[in-house]
């Protein structure tokens, strides 16, 4: 049982770039979460899903999509990166009910040259 | 409050003290309060997940306590250790706000010998 992993664990990218983010869980879990960590900032909701093939959007959407095509898999896509997005990216998943605890991932640290 | 508030920003304390952090939330249409754990170069990880005015958690010597009604949770540690040094992190979930999560910035707890 590996939890929830993230993949790549560090990429730097330049301007203009796209990559796209993994997120998996082999926990069944039902809502997964797309995080962004800056300094001072604590952690932002960018996207999230309450299941699969379906997405919504957090508190800073701007600048990415995500996709739920499968219930263990939460992808995470920059379209064309911009140095704003240099921050860490953790992925959370939860099991049944909003209200239990979110289970995270190990993080991506991304830089946008 | 709009927000969720986590007071003081930083703390340092002497390894045996007790101490305490307040977490802030808004009131009005209170869902549940979360607390987590986030050691450096780690993931966070739940503490307690609080639904019920009045609840009292207790994991060892972390103990916290919620008023939903004033808007309000206190995290204690009793006797501080060197490995408590962390930043909690409080959430609140708001009913009709999403099936998301709403993060404070944190509390940055260092504990010295």
């Amino acid at each position: 049982n590996a939890g929830v992993t993230q993949t790549p664990k560090f990429r730097v990218l330049k301007t203009g770039q796209s990559m796209t983010l993994l997120c998996a869980q082999d926990m069944n879990h039902e809502y997964m979460y797309w995080y962004r960590q800056d300094p001072g900032m604590g952690l932002r909701l960018i996207h999230y899903s309450v299941g699969e093939g379906t997405t919504a959007k957090g508190e800073v959407p701007d600048g990415y999509n995500v996709s739920r095509l499968k219930k263990q898999n939460f992808l995470l896509g920059l379209e064309s990166a911009a140095p704003s997005q240099t921050s860490v990216y953790f992925c959370a998943s939860v099991k049944g009910a909003i209200y239990n605890e979110q289970f995270f991932g190990p993080g991506t640290r991304l830089t946008v040259l | 409050i709009l927000n969720v508030e986590q007071s003081p920003q930083s703390l340092h304390v002497q390894e045996g003290d007790s101490t305490n952090f307040t977490c802030s939330f808004p009131s009005s249409n209170f869902y549940a309060l979360h607390w987590y754990r986030w050691e450096t170069a780690k993931s966070p990880e739940a503490l307690f997940v609080m639904t019920l005015n009045g609840d009292e958690k207790k994991k060892g010597r972390i103990s916290a306590t919620l008023n939903t009604k004033e808007g309000y949770s206190y995290l204690y540690i009793k006797g501080s250790q060197p490995e408590d040094s962390a930043t909690y992190l409080c959430a609140s979930i708001l009913t009709g706000g999403g099936n998301k999560l709403t993060f404070g910035t944190g509390t940055q707890l260092k504990v010295e010998l």
